[in-house]
């Protein structure tokens, strides 16, 4: 069984300070990993996604990749209050995505 | 990009009866999923649809619970057949066009 652990949270970081969110996933042959934010109500939306070892940065967003440890994670640098939603892990099996159940990240102003 | 539309967008049954929700997007896509997102928990993949062939299940989802329909590259349907309580979620279509879109859901309460 193919699975993505998250830390559900709720994260709680002062606005303008580094919100690190992190995941693990178990199939090694994963190639492909991605963060997805989810708004309450709303459907997810995807962040960044990462294919090779090493940093990946975009804007305020930072995914990092480890293979052999089998460890993705996502930092938000600046934190804002807008930044607050449930951030989903996902993993490519080749073909759809498994998810992980996702961190609360709460950002207070 | 990938628009996609799902109908309904929301709907409450009575246990027992079935509920087909339909998925439109503006392009043609090979591979269309459909998720099911239970309350407070992530999204849990049903099954694959692909046009002009069996739609593939993951563990745990069955054809006669769940059938699909993708009689084109724009369009699937996913029927919740015989409805309990336990199937009250959000339904998601998503479909890959360059990255994964996911449709705006159907939420689905059973009584």
């Amino acid at each position: 069984q193919k699975e993505v652990e998250q830390n559900s949270g709720p994260l709680s970081v002062p606005e303008g300070a580094i919100a690190s969110l992190n995941c693990t996933y178990s199939d090694r042959g994963s190639q492909s990993f991605f963060w997805y934010r989810q708004y309450s109500g709303k459907s997810p939306e995807l962040i960044m996604f990462i294919y090779s070892n090493g940093d990946k940065e975009d804007g305020r967003f930072t995914a990092q990749l480890n293979k052999a440890s089998q460890y993705v994670s996502l930092l938000i640098r600046d934190s804002q209050p807008s930044d607050s939603a449930t951030y989903l892990c996902a993993v490519s099996t080749g073909t759809a995505l498994i998810f992980g159940k996702g961190t609360t990240l709460s950002v207070s102003s | 990009s990938a628009v996609i539309s799902q109908k309904p967008s929301r709907d409450i049954c009575q246990r027992g009866t079935s509920l087909t929700i339909q998925c439109q997007v503006d392009s043609q896509v090979t591979m269309m999923f459909w998720y099911r997102q239970q309350p407070g928990q992530s999204l849990t993949l049903i099954a694959t649809a692909n046009q002009g062939s069996e739609a593939t299940y993951e563990s745990g989802f069955v054809i006669d619970k769940f059938p699909i329909s993708r009689p084109n590259l724009t369009f699937s349907t996913l029927t919740v057949s015989n409805m309990s309580p336990e199937d009250s979620s959000i339904y998601l279509c998503s479909v890959i066009n360059n990255e994964q879109f996911f449709g705006p859901g159907t939420r689905l309460t059973v009584l």
